[in-house]
């Protein structure tokens, strides 16, 4: 069974560092890229990030970039987001979904993880 | 940047109704278009993809059409698991990103 399952979510203050974590089990991890999507309470999808098979091409929406970096460890089988200078729009629940192998659909998502950023 | 807006934001409507789900493009998108589905505390679930097939496991009541800048979610009979926020999603080759539509809720009317 294809599984995501994400972790590392939390409260932090604004301008603080987090790094999320979603580990995958039940595909060849290496042979997908990968997504992050964060969904703000209350509000709909926004994509954030994603990255090739082997790491070597990410791209970024424009809210988030040159504060987020995305990441993966093919070994360990594990999707990193590390956020940086976080802000309280940055307050979301982060999934990360698995894109398909054609046009890069995402399918399966993990349950997500909660960021709050707050004093 | 290519813009999604769905329409209508909500849609009550009873068990075995049809449901008629838009979701239009600021400029072509020709059939790259997704269609997901969300019920309160879960992740999304992919239901549509490449505007008009079917993703594994989902049932013949959803079918999505159109090409272009004008697409179409329709469940031809709702069920009462189908009661959910639903999103299209498209993806841009240049930059290589992905939006999301606003979403359109199916309630219980």
């Amino acid at each position: 069974e294809v599984q995501l399952v994400e972790s590392g979510g939390g409260l932090v203050q604004p301008g603080g560092s987090l790094r999320l974590s979603c580990a995958a089990s039940g595909f060849t991890f290496s042979s997908y890229w990968m997504h992050w999507v964060r969904q703000a309470p209350g509000k709909g999808l926004v994509w954030v990030s994603r990255i090739n098979s082997d790491g070597s091409s990410t791209s970024y929406a424009d809210s988030v970039k040159g504060r987020f970096t995305i990441s993966r460890d093919n070994a360990k089988n594990t999707l990193y987001l590390q956020m940086n200078s976080l802000r309280a729009e940055d307050t979301a629940v982060y999934y990360c979904a698995r894109a398909t192998l054609r046009h890069n659909w995402f399918d399966p998502w993990g349950q997500g993880t909660l960021v709050t950023v707050s004093s | 940047e290519i813009v999604l807006t769905q329409s209508p934001a909500t849609l009550s409507l009873s068990p075995g109704e049809r449901a008629t789900l838009s979701c239009r493009a600021s400029q072509s998108v020709s059939s790259y278009l997704a269609w997901y589905q969300q019920k309160p505390g879960q992740a999304p679930r992919l239901l549509i993809y490449d505007a008009s097939n079917r993703a594994t496991g989902i049932p013949a009541r959803f079918s999505g059409s159109g090409s272009g800048t004008d697409f179409t979610l329709t469940i031809s009979s709702l069920e009462p698991e189908d009661f959910a926020v639903y999103y299209c999603q498209q993806r841009s080759n240049w930059p290589l990103t992905w939006t999301f539509g606003q979403g359109t809720k199916v309630e219980i009317k």
